[in-house]
């Protein structure tokens, strides 16, 4: 089975340009979450969805990022305009909402802003 | 609120030797607890989870921890660690009422053979 598919697994972008972080979560599944790791500040959740709706987005720094999910299969999560402290690997994770349900992670899109 | 907290942010331990990874959370009611483990350049993989039931969880990977309300404490376990399991790992709570996870800031464990 398929885990969850984020991409681009690599990002480098100057600072400025605008970032989309694509993920598609486990099918079926149908919560999404957004979490950013940098040393400094651990692993944080940035905002996450059940059915496609935005739950929570307190976790989201500023208004220079924006996330969507258009549909159960498939989200963004777009920077724009950069900067260089966004500079972090962005992880999605996708579980089934319900009792006992674990989230399980992507890969990782490692962003590096110049 | 709740929060976790992993005392060690590295570890060293030789290969062959036991493990303990230390968690503590706070929580007002019997929370959800995971141990997760993160390889280099790699997402996070589940290790175990306890949501009731038996206070000793097993997990992949021959890993354990035990959940002990008094002290607040999930402490993961390994009797014997291999070259292998170097790698992060992530304590994280969950309540009841929420999708939320919260996570610890890891503990980094290097391997000696």
């Amino acid at each position: 089975d398929a885990g969850v598919i984020q991409s681009p697994r690599h990002e480098v972008t100057e600072m400025g340009q605008e970032v989309t972080l694509r993920c598609k979560p486990i099918s079926g599944h149908n919560s999404l979450f957004w979490y950013r790791q940098t040393m400094m500040r651990g692993l944080e959740l940035l905002i996450y969805f059940n059915n496609n709706v935005p739950i929570d987005d307190s976790g989201m720094p500023e208004d220079r990022f924006s996330a969507k999910m258009p549909n159960a299969s498939f989200s963004t999560l777009k920077i724009q305009p950069s900067e260089p402290r966004d500079s972090a690997v962005y992880f999605c994770a996708s579980r089934l909402a319900g009792v006992h349900n674990e989230q399980f992670f992507g890969p990782g899109t490692r962003l590096t802003v110049l | 609120a709740q929060s976790v907290t992993q005392p060690d942010i590295h570890i060293t331990v030789s290969e062959g030797a036991s493990l303990e990874l230390r968690c503590n959370y706070s929580y007002g009611a019997t929370p959800y607890l995971f141990w997760y483990v993160q390889s280099p350049g790699q997402g996070l993989q589940l290790l175990l989870k306890y949501f009731s039931g038996d206070t000793l969880v097993q997990g992949i990977k021959g890993f354990e921890a035990e959940f002990k309300r008094s002290q607040s404490s999930f402490n993961l376990r390994k009797p014997s660690v291999h070259w292998s399991d170097a790698a992060e790992y992530f304590c994280a709570v969950g309540a009841r009422n929420t999708d939320k996870l919260i996570f610890g800031t890891g503990t980094r464990l290097q391997v000696f053979p």
